[in-house]
C-alpha cells in the first residue's frame, strides 16, 4: 500500500524557517517525480515545487522561488521542503504528492494527509 | 503562466443527476490535463488524466473531455459520495497550475 506520511508543520514568525519531510513507502520512491502542494484554509490548491527522481531537476512557483528548497534522499524514500523567509501568506496545509509517470507526466496519484504550516507573529 | 477557470464555483444538483463541470485554460494545452475531487478535510483524488482517461479504480461514472483550452469533466448519475469540490490542473507546462475548483452541493 502506497504511504506518503508529512511532518514538520507548525507555527513559525514571519522570516522564520521551517523544513517538511515526507517519508513514502510501498512503492520504489527513486522512480518517482515528487511534489508539493498546498492548500491556503478554504482556498483551492497550489502547486509548489517538484523534483525529478535522482534531484537533478526541480521546478517552483515563482511565488517560492528562493526562499524554498525542494530536495530528496532516496536512500532515506525521504522527500523535503526546506522553507526560509516565510511569510503570512505561505500559511496553508503541504501536501506531498507523487507522480505516476516515470517519465514526469505531473499529475499526482498519491497524496499524504498533509502538514499543516502557520506563519504569524 | 498559464492560468485555469473554473466557473461556476459550485453547483447544485440531485443524486442521480449528470453534471458537468467546466475548466478552461489561458492558453492552448493539448490534452494535458487533470481532474481531482476533493472531500472535506482529505487529501485530493486523482480522477481524470490526460484530460479523458479515468485513473484506475475511479467509477465510470466519471468522464473527462476536451481539449486545447476548453475541458469538461462530467459526472453521469451524481451518487451521495460525489459531493465534494472538483479541481482541475493543466500539466502542459512550469509552473503547474490548478483551476479554483467547482463545488458540487446537494440541491
Amino acid at each position: 500500500e502506497v504511504q506518503l506520511v508529512e511532518s514538520g508543520g507548525g507555527l513559525v514568525q514571519p522570516g522564520g524557517s521551517l523544513r517538511l519531510s515526507c517519508v513514502a513507502s510501498g512503492f520504489t520512491f527513486s522512480n518517482s517525480w515528487m511534489t508539493w502542494v498546498r492548500q491556503a484554509p478554504g482556498k483551492g490548491l497550489e502547486w509548489v515545487a517538484n523534483i525529478h527522481q535522482g534531484g537533478s531537476e526541480k521546478h517552483y512557483v515563482d511565488s517560492v522561488k528562493g526562499r524554498f528548497t525542494i530536495s530528496r534522499d532516496n536512500a532515506k524514500n525521504s522527500l523535503y521542503l526546506q522553507m526560509n523567509s516565510l511569510r503570512a501568506e505561505d500559511t496553508a496545509l503541504y501536501y506531498c504528492a507523487r507522480d505516476p509517470t516515470r517519465g514526469g507526466g505531473y499529475n499526482f496519484d498519491y497524496w499524504g494527509q498533509g502538514t499543516l504550516v502557520t506563519v504569524s507573529s | 503562466d498559464i492560468q485555469m477557470t473554473q466557473s461556476p464555483s459550485s453547483v447544485s444538483a440531485s443524486v442521480g443527476d449528470r453534471v458537468t463541470i467546466p475548466c478552461r485554460a489561458s492558453q492552448g494545452i493539448s490534452s494535458w490535463l487533470a481532474w481531482y475531487q476533493q472531500q472535506p478535510g482529505k487529501a485530493p483524488k486523482l480522477l481524470i488524466y490526460d484530460a479523458s482517461t479515468l485513473q484506475s479504480g475511479v467509477p465510470s461514472r466519471f468522464s473527462g473531455s476536451g481539449s486545447g483550452t476548453d475541458f469538461t469533466l462530467t459526472i453521469s448519475g451524481l451518487q451521495p459520495e460525489d459531493f465534494a469540490t472538483y479541481y482541475c490542473q493543466q500539466t502542459n507546462s512550469f509552473p503547474l497550475t490548478f483551476g479554483g475548483g467547482t463545488k458540487v452541493e446537494i440541491k
